[in-house]
């Protein structure tokens, strides 16, 4: 059973317009949410992170939205840019885990001229 | 970036045989984790260390043995490797505390199984 899980395989959204990544997940005890990207050919590497004690964290071009109550979090990019044309991965922990990240499936987000 | 590298970058081997993957960081981070990655399934935990000698197993462990002899380097072994371990495996770190839970990922290795 997929605690982390990230409903759309794929994206595909205009240059210059606002792309919108969801991720929902079960594990109420989870407190700490990461995203990554990745390339192909090279590993993720890691893009924004939220603690579940806040519901929003920005990072220039990308911020982070968390809705406790739903589960639910997204990422925004906005603009969109080419360079933006990844598989984007949702990842969560609790205090508990040792550190273990649980990943969702990716969304290969693609970014049209 | 982070200072971690995996070798080799792609190997092609025998249903049956043995096989060893080698992660090394220069970062002097404790925490070190060994994933694969499949189609549909993002990442998968194998086996994780959290210091020399310290080992334990993630959600895909079987057929999956690790090494941890020094802070720098973390082996991935397959004992007789199969058909269902053709997968990219990625080598990730982290140091509790210095950045929470982030981890930083080395460039994968390709691994196909015959």
């Amino acid at each position: 059973d997929q605690q982390v899980k990230q409903n759309s395989p794929s994206l595909s959204v205009q240059e210059g317009r606002i792309s919108i990544l969801n991720c929902d997940y079960t594990n109420s005890m989870f407190d700490y949410f990461l995203w990554y990207k990745k390339y192909p050919a090279e590993g993720p590497t890691f893009l924004i992170s939220i603690s579940s004690i806040k519901d929003k964290n920005e990072d220039g071009r990308f911020t982070v939205f968390l809705n406790k109550s739903a589960k639910h979090l997204s990422l925004h990019i906005v603009p969109s840019q080419p360079g933006d044309s990844a598989v984007y991965f949702c990842a969560a922990s609790d205090m508990d885990s040792n550190y273990q990240l649980i990943w969702g499936a990716g969304t290969k987000l693609i970014i049209k001229p | 970036d982070a200072g971690i590298t995996q070798s080799p970058r792609h190997k092609v081997t025998e249903t049956g045989t043995p096989v060893t993957l080698r992660c090394h960081q220069t970062e002097n981070h404790r925490y070190m984790y060994w994933y694969r990655q499949d189609p549909g399934h993002g990442l998968r935990l194998i086996h994780y260390s959290y210091g020399v000698k310290d080992t334990d197993k993630g959600e895909v462990s079987d057929g999956y043995s690790v090494s941890r002899s020094k802070t720098e380097d973390f082996l991935l072994t397959l004992e007789s490797a199969t058909s269902s371990q053709t997968s990219v495996y990625f080598c990730a770190i982290s140091e509790p505390g210095l950045s929470t839970d982030t981890q930083y990922f080395g460039p994968g290795t390709r691994l196909t199984v015959l």
